[in-house]
């Protein structure tokens, strides 16, 4: 049974610093890794998927990386803002499920 | 707007109560999802349907009963539910095929409070 946590719980952070998110999972056997933001009482949004063939993706500040093997991905969020404040949520999906973390909760304060 | 459309968005129900969730999306995806998230808990996936067909059931209680009728549209209806029922129920889409799936859409939620 896939298992992921998400580390920290919640981090509260200056507006401009970088700041790394981090996941876990224990069964390697993944298709691909995909990182969604939520903000409070609504839906999520996806903001990068890596496949399991790559290592790393990027979209504008954000850049997620992914270490199969070890069961491991970091989202890197660069010169952070405070709209960036959200929940970030890892989801490796395995056949046909998707497990998600708990989350990190993330404040960037203005 | 992430293409996948859930309705109503807040729903207040009595345990004896029937009623239903909507999900719909138009964005050629074969899979669709239902979720639940309840405070401080990861995301629990609940139902899985593919090509129309359910293929996952997470020991979910028969008094949530999923209905896929299209690609486009998914169900969950809701019977004599309780308290511990309430809870954010999320809807998402993806395309399926080869063992593995592209990027997920979700819905914005629907908001369950069971009285």
């Amino acid at each position: 049974k896939q298992e992921v946590t998400q580390i920290p719980a919640a981090l509260s952070v200056p507006e401009g610093e970088n700041l790394v998110l981090n996941c876990s999972f224990t069964d390697s056997a993944i298709y691909n890794l995909q990182w969604f933001r939520q903000d409070p009482g609504k839906g999520l949004t996806s903001l990068l998927l890596i496949q399991s063939s790559q290592r790393e993706q990027t979209s504008g500040r954000l850049n997620a990386s992914l270490d199969k093997s070890s069961g491991r991905s970091t989202l890197y969020i660069a010169a952070s803002q405070p709209g960036d404040s959200a929940t970030y949520l890892c989801a490796p999906e395995g056949y046909q499920k998707v497990t998600f973390g708990i989350g990190t909760k993330l404040q960037v304060i203005p | 707007e992430t293409g996948v459309t859930q309705t109503p968005r807040h729903l207040v129900m009595g345990m004896t109560n029937k009623k239903s969730l909507k999900c719909e999306q138009h964005l050629g995806h074969n899979a669709m999802y239902w979720y639940k998230q309840s405070a401080k808990k990861p995301l629990e996936l609940m139902f899985v349907y593919s090509l129309e067909e359910r293929v996952e059931n997470n020991s979910v209680p028969s008094r949530f009963s999923p209905e896929c009728p299209n690609s486009s549209h998914l169900f969950l209806h809701l019977h004599t539910l309780q308290p511990e029922d309430s809870a954010l129920y999320l809807c998402a889409s993806s395309r399926f095929g080869q063992g593995a799936s592209t990027e997920a859409f979700f819905g914005q939620g629907t908001r369950l409070t069971v009285v």
